[in-house]
């Protein structure tokens, strides 16, 4: 199936530290989603991004959508240790309700 | 107000059996969606229900079917179990369909792990 770029696949930090992660597609999106998913949990929404060019933030996260529809990237500030989990971003392809999954980002928070 | 509810959230068959997993949505969710969860694909999309009614469809064999009811509760089937349908089964619910704005954005389930032997 299809799906979208994200990168980078892991990331192992140190508590305090600054995130940031991408998502890229050679497709237009019309909405960005951004979920956390917790270990055995189902992934829960964090940001949800609607116009080209959106910044918006939700506490430590702040996610971006790209000018060119095509991409969108979250950034977490001074990273703790709940944080840790894996990321996905979502896509919804413009002019379609199809909304694809990039294959996330692992996080790891070290104290 | 109650989330997405899973049944079973774990569960073991072997190869060539078949297995049926649960999804109640939120109440006044009338759309839900359902998502596997593998390691190396991420979420790949199964279908999606609206009002008791398949609206889409991802690239996914005959074997995997659904159905909602018109409590909008759904089930999805995997018939013919084989080693490669061990995931995690995710299942969402949301207002409506179509464009994931404000209701229509996705509510996830703790999702159903099935393991084949």
């Amino acid at each position: 199936g299809q799906q979208l770029n994200q990168s980078p696949q892991s990331m192992f930090i140190q508590e305090g530290e600054d995130v940031s992660m991408n998502c890229t597609s050679s497709s237009i999106f019309n909405t960005w989603l951004w979920y956390k998913q917790d270990p055995g949990e189902g992934p829960v929404l964090l940001i949800a991004l609607y116009k080209a060019g959106e910044l918006t933030s939700n506490g430590r996260l702040t996610a971006q959508f790209g000018i060119t529809r095509k991409d969108s990237f979250l950034n977490i500030s001074a990273s703790i240790p709940s944080d840790v989990g894996i990321y996905f971003c979502a896509g919804q392809l413009l002019n379609t309700d199809k909304l694809i999954f990039g294959t996330g980002t692992r996080l790891q928070v070290f104290p | 107000k109650a989330g997405v509810t899973q049944t079973p959230r774990y569960l073991i068959k072997t190869r060539g059996q078949q297995v049926t997993l649960s999804c109640s949505p939120i109440s006044g969710h009338r759309s839900v969606s359902w998502y596997q969860q593998t390691p190396g694909q991420g979420l790949q999309f199964l279908f999606e229900y609206f009002s008791e009614t398949q609206r889409n469809k991802g690239n996914f064999p005959g074997r995997f079917s659904g159905r909602q009811f018109s409590n909008s509760r759904s089930e999805m089937n995997v018939s013919t179990l084989e080693l490669g349908d061990s995931a995690l089964y995710l299942c969402a619910s949301s207002f409506g369909a179509g464009v994931r704005t404000g209701a229509n954005v996705l509510t996830f389930g703790a999702g159903s792990r099935l393991t084949v032997l």
